[in-house]
């Protein structure tokens, strides 16, 4: 239990469809992020919302929508997704402005598939 | 922000020390040394963070020499449960936590 929690943990959506995956943290932090990582491919960093205003969109689709409506929560919205969107979504949190350097807290993931 | 370079994956026995190295040629003054493991479908997580020479906790051993151009994830007597990717991560004290980057890891590969 890392105290981010993710759902749904498995999706499986159509092109036309439209979804959103949620997150929540318990840990207090004041930063989450969106992750998507695809098979045999290294982590990559979609959204970062740091006290809840939007710093960092890494040029994602705008087919991918994140929405943070407080600290503790974000979610992400998918809409006309394609295949090669199928990955693992993962959330994190970190507290910005630690002493060193920040950790990052994971959720477990919600595994998309995109037919 | 360091690059670094770790072997794309390792094989090891159950009971058996497993030692990963990671070289960061290019590390600076102010940057930390950081592993993250991450288990099949779940998320990565933070494991061990040094400076330099020795840290050590209740998951893994981590040294650092003087150099500081590389750094050794020790595992003691691993088990079946030890099996994941292993990243190995150079970040700036201070920084953002959106400034990490995670590259490929060594996937660890624990058999019977």
């Amino acid at each position: 239990e890392t105290g981010v929690t993710q759902t749904p943990r498995h999706l499986v959506m159509g092109m036309t469809n439209k979804k959103s995956l949620k997150c929540e943290q318990h840990l207090g932090h004041n930063a989450m992020y969106w992750y998507k990582q695809s098979a045999k491919k290294p982590l990559e960093l979609m959204f970062v919302y740091s006290l809840e205003e939007r710093v960092e969109n890494n040029s994602v689709p705008s087919r991918f929508s994140p929405e943070c409506p407080n600290s503790s929560h974000l979610f992400l919205h998918l809409h006309t997704l394609q295949p090669e969107d199928s990955a693992l979504y993962l959330c994190a949190s970190s507290q910005e402005g630690q002493v060193t350097t920040g950790e990052l807290f994971f959720g477990e993931g919600s595994r998309l598939t995109v037919l | 922000l360091a690059k670094t370079t770790q072997p794309i994956s390792m094989d090891s026995y159950e009971g058996q020390e497993v030692n990963i190295t990671c070289s960061h040629n290019n590390i600076a003054t102010n940057d930390y040394i950081t592993w993250y493991q991450q288990f099949p479908s779940q998320g990565p997580r933070f494991i061990i963070q040094g400076y330099k020479t020795k840290v050590t906790n209740e998951v893994a051993s981590l040294f650092i020499p003087a150099d500081r151009k590389s750094s050794t994830l020790s595992l003691p007597r691993v088990s079946l449960s030890d099996t994941a990717v292993y990243y190995c991560l150079v970040v700036p004290e201070y920084s953002s936590a959106s400034k990490i980057i995670f590259g490929s890891g060594t996937r660890l590969s624990i058999r019977p």
